[in-house]
């Protein structure tokens, strides 16, 4: 049974400093989301890793994956209030849609 | 405007009384699926599914029907709701397994 574990569960970020959240996955998977949720909101997709060694950045946030120590770590460079949310790695396997998710990271940046 | 519509957004029902949540999705995606979030569970699949007439469960199946007869539309039907389906339920789709899912915008469901 693939199961997905984030950690920690919740930070407490302070403005302008670096931070790296962590995902952690139990079985050999073929892809590894990053999806984030404001509160009472619906999920955005953030990015979509396929291989080893895939790294993707998207202004403030940058994603990378490692397959061997089925490990995606989400790094945030020099937080902003704005960063504040939950979020959630996904992971699926195969040719099917089946997908599982960790049970979400909340983040809140202070000033 | 490319989207994932779902509908109600709200709804209260009794324990027992058939409903069917609707989603629809107008960018002409293969891949639909339906989760429910809990507090402190995350999200989980529910079913999904990958192209017309093919469905499959997901982790938490039971008690729920899906079908998928048109491309566009994936309606999550509860036959006999219960308490415990006491959730806020998300549809999304994606074009392909190597894409993003777009979310649709939730629905909260309350069953008493």
């Amino acid at each position: 049974e693939l199961k997905v574990e984030q950690n920690p569960l919740f930070l407490s970020m302070q403005e302008g400093k670096n931070y790296t959240i962590y995902c952690n996955y139990s079985t050999t998977s073929d892809r590894l989301y990053w999806y984030r949720q404001d509160p009472g909101k619906s999920l955005e997709s953030l990015f979509v890793l396929l291989s080893n060694g895939a790294v993707k950045q998207e202004g403030r946030l940058m994603a990378s994956l490692d397959t061997k120590a089925r490990l995606s770590t989400l790094h945030i460079t020099a937080a902003v209030h704005d960063l504040s949310a939950t979020y959630f790695c996904a992971v699926s396997t195969g040719a099917n849609s089946k997908l599982t998710f960790g049970k979400g990271i909340t983040l809140s940046v202070r000033p | 405007e490319a989207q994932v519509t779902q509908n109600p957004r709200y709804l209260i029902t009794v324990t027992g009384k058939k409903l069917t949540v609707t989603c629809s999705q107008n960018m002409n995606h293969e891949y639909m699926s339906w989760y429910r979030q809990d507090p402190g569970l995350g999200l989980r699949q529910i079913y999904y599914s990958m192209n017309v007439e093919v469905t499959d469960k997901g982790d938490v199946p039971e008690g729920y029907k899906v079908s998928r007869k048109e491309k566009r539309n994936f309606p999550l039907i509860l036959e006999s709701p219960s308490p415990n389906q006491t959730s806020l339920y998300f549809c999304a789709s994606s074009l392909q397994l190597n894409y993003g899912y777009t979310f649709g915008s939730g629905t909260r469901l309350t069953v008493v």
